[in-house]
């Protein structure tokens, strides 16, 4: 196990397309959590996931973001009608009970939006 | 409502000097402080945390509730901790992670 890995690294896309992020936890966490994160910004917490529930979703998650984790393995978010504002880094981690709130993170994906 | 600050975005010191970086957090119940640390082309990952009461690479911190901080410290300063680091907050029971806007380090050789 490589740890959390996320596909794919840097997304380009123009205003107003759909883009899709996936992550892929380590494999005994059972919590999955998304991350956003801007230049000059620290990462700001999207949403939760405990194995397949979604347990809770940040406000700076609008109607045009969706996030899944269908299996309780892997989870995939997506952007819908992209906006420029949407430009930054997209962060997963993991964790499990045993480890507390320590975070696994992954490199994250880079989206820009022209 | 729960928030950290980190007042510096960059710190500058000379290798072995000793290092400061300053951590103030906003929460009513008992906090779970931790720094995480993300060096140049590496994901972020763990530093310390503050309920282990552990020195990682040279590194403590120490949680002040009257002060509500818990600034990360290190006595003598090495080239290689040059990174950003964040400061972090996980609320009782809950499961959502703050983090501070970060500080980076920069030790001169």
């Amino acid at each position: 196990d490589t740890g959390v890995s996320q596909d794919p690294r840097h997304k380009i896309t123009k205003r107003g397309q759909n883009v899709t992020f996936r992550c892929d936890p380590i494999s005994e966490h059972n919590r999955l959590y998304w991350y956003r994160q801007t230049l000059g910004q620290g990462p700001e917490f999207l949403t939760y996931f405990q194995n397949e529930a979604q347990l809770e979703k940040s406000r700076l998650l609008s109607d045009r973001f969706s996030a899944e984790r269908p299996k309780g393995s892997f989870s995939t978010l997506e952007i819908q009608r992209t906006e420029q504002g949407d430009s930054a880094m997209y962060l997963c981690a993991s964790s499990n009970r045993q480890g507390g709130e320590k975070l696994f993170f992954g490199s994250g994906t880079q989206l820009s939006v022209l | 409502a729960q928030r950290v600050t980190q007042p510096e975005k960059l710190l500058s010191v000379f290798k072995g000097a000793p290092v400061e970086l300053k951590c103030n957090y906003s929460y009513s119940g008992s906090p779970e402080l931790f720094w995480y640390v993300q060096y140049s082309r590496q994901r972020l990952q763990l530093l310390l945390r503050h309920i282990s009461r552990e020195s990682i690479k040279g590194f403590t911190a120490d949680l002040n509730k009257g002060e509500t901080s818990f600034h990360l410290k290190k006595p003598f300063a090495q080239e290689e901790d040059s990174a950003m680091y964040y400061c972090a907050l996980s609320v009782t029971g809950g499961f959502k992670t703050i983090f501070g806007a970060g500080t980076r380090l920069f030790v001169k050789a």
